[in-house]
């Protein structure tokens, strides 16, 4: 148990509609990250968190995507508009001294 | 800018047979580097690290990596394979506390 927990871990949507997903940390930790995993593919960053101040984003984080940490505890991921290509794990992060533990993820399929 | 190559797709071995992951990196700073395995149907673990000091670094399941810096490469080797250690393992590096850069992902398949 990496202490992180993810909900909901199964959502299907249809294109179009938005879909929001929560990270719930157990214990303590200034930071959080969120990635996205396509089937085949290692981890892609998204987006970092220091406390409730988001410090990072990647490029792959379009306009339709947006993160908060609004008291620097649990975090949520909205992506408006889905398409079909957003269809992936989105994994949440919490961030050790150097290394980062895992949640389970959420696995999003776009129909 | 940070990258992680991990060349072998899948790797087959039979149980009980020697195998090594292979990994290498670029970065332009001093890194840290991690592998993390992913069992079927679970989610990311961390299974080893390289922070500093000593360049080998040990897994408790018996896996090793070592850190080789002129060769950029941290590869992965454990002396004998058990069926429980099929999974998909991740090589990643980092330049400190921000984002983690992971390889594609190597498929270890064990045969009995």
């Amino acid at each position: 148990d990496t202490g992180v927990s993810q909900n909901p871990r199964h959502k299907i949507t249809k294109r179009g509609q938005n879909v929001t997903f929560r990270c719930d940390p157990i214990s303590e930790h200034n930071r959080l990250y969120w990635y996205r995993q396509t089937l085949g593919q290692g981890p892609e960053f998204l987006t970092y968190f220091q406390n409730e101040a988001q410090l990072e984003k990647s490029r792959l984080l379009s306009d339709r995507f947006s993160a908060e940490r609004p008291k620097g505890s649990f975090s949520t991921l909205e992506i408006q508009r889905t398409e079909q290509g957003d269809s992936a794990m989105y994994l949440c992060a919490m961030g050790g001294s150097y290394e980062q533990y895992f949640g389970p993820g959420t696995r999003l399929t776009v129909t | 800018a940070q990258s992680v190559t991990q060349l072998d797709s899948q790797v087959p071995v039979f149980e009980e047979a020697p195998v090594e992951l292979r990994c290498n990196y670029s970065s332009s700073v001093s890194v840290y580097l991690f592998w993390y395995v992913q069992y079927p149907n679970q989610g990311l673990q961390l299974l080893l690290k390289y922070l500093s000091g000593s360049t080998l670094v040990e897994s408790i399941n018996g896996f090793e990596a070592e850190f080789n810096k002129s060769q950029t490469s941290f590869h992965l080797r454990k002396p004998s394979v058990h069926i429980s250690d099929t999974a998909e393992y991740f090589c990643a590096v980092s330049e400190g506390a921000s984002k983690i850069i992971f390889g594609s992902g190597t498929r270890l398949s064990i045969r009995p």
